[in-house]
């Protein structure tokens, strides 16, 4: 069992529609951070969220930390081909430990022109 | 600035053999780490680093060893390579864990294959 739960897992969308990704988990975390992958790459840091409650936008992106500290959501209006790829969310402080993250299960998302 | 490098980019390996992955960051980061990647399963934590000479395991570190001789070098082996190993390891590393949040840099992985 993944201790940071994504959904969906998969989505494929028109450019233009509107999208949403949940991260879940029954654990509280200090700080939740979403992060982007395209293929043959690594992951690259989008945005991270530390107060319950944060919302933070970045152009088209938003991205909110839930109230309890334990879930996550990002937002994408109007999305664009470019937006193609896997994201990732990763909880920090899990059980108190500051060094290390926890990745969920990842959403691969496709914007189809 | 190079960043994050990892060498070598693709491998195969027969059962029983053995390797070594090489992980280079070049930002005087203190934290090192080396991830696993699977489908479906987002990134598991293998083994990581919080400074030169130091190892800690992390959720899936049978199998593996790790040595961090020099600080912007960290090295991960295996010395008995298995069909479950098949996978894209990923190295990271981060400048510090300030406060609560912090930044992970990742490599472009090494996509290995145990055969």
């Amino acid at each position: 069992t993944q201790l940071l739960e994504q959904s969906p897992q998969f989505l494929s969308i028109q450019e233009g529609e509107n999208l949403t990704v949940y991260c879940n988990s029954s654990s509280v975390f200090s700080s939740l951070q979403w992060y982007r992958q395209e293929p043959g790459e690594g992951p690259v840091l989008l945005v991270t969220v530390v107060t319950g409650g944060e919302v933070k936008k970045l152009k088209r992106l938003t991205f909110q930390f839930g109230d309890a500290r334990k879930d996550s959501s990002l937002h994408i209006t109007a999305a664009q081909p470019g937006d193609t790829g896997l994201y990732l969310c990763a909880g920090g402080g899990y059980g108190g430990a500051t060094n290390k993250l926890i990745f969920g299960t990842g959403t691969l998302l496709a914007v189809q022109p | 600035n190079a960043g994050v490098t990892q060498t070598p980019k693709f491998r195969v390996l027969k059962t029983g053999q053995s390797m070594t992955l090489l992980c280079a960051q070049d930002m005087n980061h203190e934290y090192m780490y080396w991830y696993r990647q699977d489908p479906g399963m987002g990134l598991r934590l293998i083994h990581y680093s919080v400074g030169e000479g130091t190892t800690a395991k992390g959720e899936v570190p049978d199998g593996y060893n790790v040595s961090r001789l020099k600080k912007q070098n960290f090295l991960l082996g295996l010395e008995s390579a298995a069909p479950s190993q098949t996978s894209v390891y990923f190295c990271a590393s981060s400048l510090t864990a300030s406060g609560r949040a912090y930044e992970q840099y990742f490599g472009p992985g090494t996509r290995l294959t145990v055969t």
